[in-house]
């Protein structure tokens, strides 16, 4: 069973395209995040809501819409795509609250390719 | 911008070797977590250290997190293949659901 899960995990899509990647998770966690790894597997947060609500939005082109139906699910719309949007995306979950440390679970990502 | 630097940013060593990745940071963080990834997977992860000077095992696996909260360290003795991956050290700040990583620290151990 698989903890946090997002599709698709592979996407080669064309510029100026408008996509969604899909996530949820089945840990009962409160809190969900989108990440971004670049090339150089550097990992860096998006967004991340907390039951549904927005509780971080770090400095992320205004193409990039999150949405989260239930705490179970955040699912990320990027219109418009551009070359620069190939990366990973992973979806994440954890119990909040997060500043002592606890677990945070990785999805096994998603690879988009703009070409 | 709070930065997590990671040393060496490659490291490729023979079964069998030691071996000591750092974290650092000039920030002072409320806990730091160590993660592997392995290719076409998430971050999986490995320890939690929320006390300055604080020392955690895992098998061969040794995780410091600094006096003064702003390093940490991971030591791996007697390495094996299976330890092949990217190792990414992340911090976290009081009342901030923000977890930070590091720039990583890809490990290749070579049979």
């Amino acid at each position: 069973d698989t903890a946090v899960s997002q599709t698709p995990k592979y996407l080669v899509t064309q510029m100026g395209n408008d996509k969604s990647i899909k996530c949820e998770q089945n840990l009962g966690h409160d809190t969900m995040y989108w990440y971004k790894q670049d090339s150089k597997k550097f990992l860096k947060i998006m967004f991340s809501y907390n039951n549904k609500e927005l509780i971080i939005n770090e400095t992320v082109p205004n193409r990039f819409s999150p949405k989260s139906p239930d705490k179970a699910h955040l699912n990320l719309h990027i219109n418009s795509l551009e070359l620069g949007d190939s990366a990973v995306y992973f979806c994440a979950s954890s119990q909040a609250p997060r500043d002592r440390g606890n677990t945070i679970y990785f999805g096994e990502g998603s690879w988009l390719t703009v070409v | 911008t709070q930065l997590l630097e990671q040393s060496p940013q490659f490291l490729s060593i023979q079964e069998g070797e030691n071996l000591t990745v750092y974290c650092n940071s000039s920030s002072v963080f409320s806990s730091l977590q160590w993660y592997r990834q392995e290719p076409g997977e998430g971050p999986v992860l490995l320890v939690t250290v929320v006390t300055g000077g604080e020392v955690k095992k895992l098998k061969r696996l040794t995780f410091q997190f600094g006096d003064a909260r702003k390093d940490s360290s991971l030591h791996i003795t007697a390495a094996q293949t299976g330890d092949t991956g990217l190792y990414l050290c992340a911090g976290t700040n009081f009342g901030n659901e923000k977890l930070t990583f590091g720039t990583g620290t890809r490990l290749t151990i070579i049979p």
